[in-house]
């Protein structure tokens, strides 16, 4: 069955940073794309960014280009978000989530996470 | 991509049917997912490239359209229906979503 898990949400200031881990089991980590998706409370879904199973490829939102991260240890089975100059309108739930289909152009997303909550004020 | 939803929220009664609509800034081909989400849940994965129910999805779900428009229609509404709907294209980067449809309990 397949699992994820999102850490590293907590409270930060503007401008700070956060980096957040999303945990999975269950599949062939390695072989399939990944990618970041926010919810900003009482708001909609937005997609911040993605990564290919190799790591190799990147993709961003262009709201949070260049001060976002994406990156994986395939190794450890891992997701991460490195988030930095953060801003009052990145608060939001973050999920990670899970093509249904290996690596390829196949961006629909199967398995979600709980989510974990990022929040920036001061 | 801009992917615009209507209406913003659909008033229908358990038994309706219920039409919702996903239009595009610019053309997708078929590339254009569904969601569902309910209140304090994840999203749950509906359709694929337009029409393919993904798996455990009810056949009352379907999924209609191509280039621009496209449709997500609930034949018959049931109680745990009621919810948020979301469009997603994956045409081209960045990867986008609709604004969401509600569909709550007339």
């Amino acid at each position: 069955e397949v699992h994820l898990l999102e850490s590293g949400g907590n409270l930060v200031q503007p401008g700070g940073s956060l980096r957040l881990s999303c945990a999975v089991s269950g599949f062939t980590f390695s072989s399939y794309g990944m990618s970041w998706v926010r919810q900003a409370p009482g708001k909609g879904l937005e997609w911040v960014s993605a990564i290919s199973g190799s790591g190799g490829s990147t993709y961003y939102a262009d709201s949070v280009k260049g001060r976002f991260t994406i990156s994986r240890d395939n190794s450890k089975n891992t997701l991460y978000l490195q988030m930095n100059s953060l801003r009052v309108e990145d608060t939001a739930v973050y999920y990670c989530a899970k093509p249904g289909v290996p690596d390829g152009d196949y961006w629909w997303f199967v398995e979600w996470g709980p989510g974990t909550l990022v929040t920036v004020s001061s | 991509i801009v992917l615009t939803q209507s209406p913003a929220t659909l008033s229908l009664s358990p038994g309706e049917r219920a039409t919702l609509s996903c239009r595009a800034s610019q053309s997708v081909t078929r590339y254009l997912v569904w969601y569902q989400q309910r209140p304090g849940q994840a999203p749950r994965l509906l359709i694929y490239d337009a029409s393919n129910r993904a798996t455990g999805i009810p056949a009352r779900f379907s999924g209609s359209g191509s280039g621009t428009d496209f449709t997500l229609t609930i034949s018959s509404l049931e109680p745990e229906d009621f919810a948020v709907y979301y469009c997603q294209h994956r045409s081209s980067w960045p990867l986008t979503f609709g604004g969401g449809t509600k569909v709550e309990i007339k």
